[in-house]
């Protein structure tokens, strides 16, 4: 079972908003509404920041937003802040029933 | 405040058992509705699930390594166990233990220990 495909990086200036892509297929992201998106700094243990594709934790900025279209997720962080600067994975539930991750992307803020 | 804490050798012989024990504190592994789960980050690579269980005893398995793998939970002592047998130089990693979000959803993990490395070499 392939993990879930995400750009390798993504960058942005401090105040702008930035998405990150996550694709599947129809046996875990396009069929369920079980998408859900890690922030990891260096060192650091995952922190959930997004769940069941829209869903914020308690605690978590409302700078972070989800979103899906078929096979695709996204993550979109607005008014980008220099503490944002991390490695952020998707996950999803698949049909298996598994969960797979994506490879993960770097967030560099300018 | 929920808090998980990683524990087990450093340092696991190829063709070995790996074996750690998550310990949670401030609450219930036995109460409620969360599964507990194990994940794994080789290093400088991404995330690995593992599998995940529910202490009334349901279990779900990475078909990759369902093989190899046993999870398993003592409430007794608020812990659950990873048992990862025949490993290789490819299991070496940071392991994360996890709970599961509310409500029986295993696939989300909301709470995560600070991770430990675990290095198979001889």
């Amino acid at each position: 079972q392939s993990a879930l495909s995400q750009p390798a990086s993504v960058s942005g200036s401090p105040g702008q908003s930035i998405t990150i892509s996550c694709t599947g297929t129809s046996s875990d992201v396009g069929n369920y509404d079980f998408v859900s998106w890690y922030q990891q700094h260096p060192g650091k243990a995952p922190k959930l920041v997004i769940y069941d594709v829209t869903n914020r934790p308690s605690g978590v900025s409302n700078r972070f937003s989800g979103s899906k279209s078929g096979n695709t997720a996204s993550l979109t962080i607005s008014g980008l802040q220099a503490e944002d600067e991390a490695d952020y994975f998707c996950s999803s539930y698949t049909n298996r029933p598994t969960v797979i991750f994506g490879g993960g992307t770097k967030l560099t803020v300018l | 405040q929920l808090q998980l804490r990683e524990s087990g050798p450093g340092l696991v012989e190829p063709s070995d058992t790996l074996s750690l024990t998550c310990t949670v504190s401030g609450g219930s592994i036995g109460r409620g509705s969360c599964y507990w789960g194990w994940i794994r980050q080789p290093p400088g690579k991404g995330l690995e699930w593992i599998g995940s269980l529910y202490y009334g005893g349901n279990t779900y398995y990475n078909p990759s390594l369902e093989s190899r793998v046993t999870i398993s939970v003592d409430t007794s002592k608020n812990q659950f166990s990873l048992r990862l047998t025949s490993v290789t130089a490819a299991d070496t990693a940071v392991y994360y233990c996890a709970r599961g979000r509310d409500d029986y959803k295993w696939w989300t993990h909301d709470y995560w220990g600070q991770g430990t490395l675990v290095t198979v070499s001889s």
